[in-house]
């Protein structure tokens, strides 16, 4: 079953807004981790944050870590055509009883209009 | 050039016809994982390997093998391929397991038809 859940699924934003997406997962974790995909091509790791971490930035991505409420945000500023993507979270299984699985959420599509 | 491959990219084949899609990475990765995404469902994990011999099943592994003679290669083998598994599939690979702090670096996709 997919533990990642991402909303929303579509967001559509004009050219130098900020884009936000959620991702909520169900099990206890150690790393939590975003990538991107352009239209049907590999995805692309963006950013890593670990389950000690609340929050952690590279360039123009924030991303937050709540374990409490076992979710996590994107935070995309000033965002560019260049951003429209899909946008996946991950999350790896409890080892005790899922093995070394990944686990990807359903990902949510990002349109920035020029 | 740090890399994960797959072969083909695409493919149409007929119900029931045995084949092969290959993963190679040049990166010395010990953890490899095949993914299919359909739409609406994100990426779902078939299986993965964490080291030469070492395979597991991943979330759907009904109708897929796997083997894992060597470090860099990772083949996903459908025996008879049935419609419903007509999807984009991916190959990925990191330098160890989920739960540390390893990317996944993924393949390019190959394309599947089952008619």
């Amino acid at each position: 079953s997919q533990q990642g859940e991402e909303d929303p699924q579509a967001l559509s934003i004009q050219e130098g807004e900020n884009a936000t997406m959620n991702c909520s997962y169900k099990t206890s974790i150690n790393n939590l981790q975003w990538y991107r995909q352009n239209s049907g091509r590999g995805l692309v790791h963006l950013i890593l944050i670990r389950s000690n971490e609340r929050e952690k930035h590279s360039g123009r991505l924030r991303v937050t870590l709540d374990t409490s409420k076992k979710s996590s945000s994107l935070l995309i500023t000033a965002s560019r055509a260049a951003d429209t993507a899909s946008y996946f979270c991950a999350t790896d299984a409890n080892p005790y009883t899922g093995g070394f699985k990944t686990i990807f959420g359903a990902g949510t599509r990002l349109f920035v209009k020029a | 050039e740090a890399q994960v491959t797959q072969n083909p990219r695409y493919l149409i084949t007929v119900t029931g016809k045995k084949l092969t899609v290959t993963c190679s990475q040049n990166m010395n990765h010990e953890y490899m994982s095949w993914y299919r995404q359909d739409p609406g469902l994100g990426l779902r994990q078939i299986y993965y390997s964490m080291n030469v011999e070492v395979t597991d099943k991943g979330d759907v592994p009904e109708g897929y093998k796997v083997s894992r003679k060597e470090k860099r290669n990772f083949p996903l083998i459908l025996e008879s391929p049935s419609p419903n598994q007509t999807s984009l599939y991916f190959c990925a690979s990191s330098l160890t397991t989920p739960g540390g702090s390893n990317e996944q670096f993924f393949g390019p996709g190959t394309r599947l038809t089952v008619l």
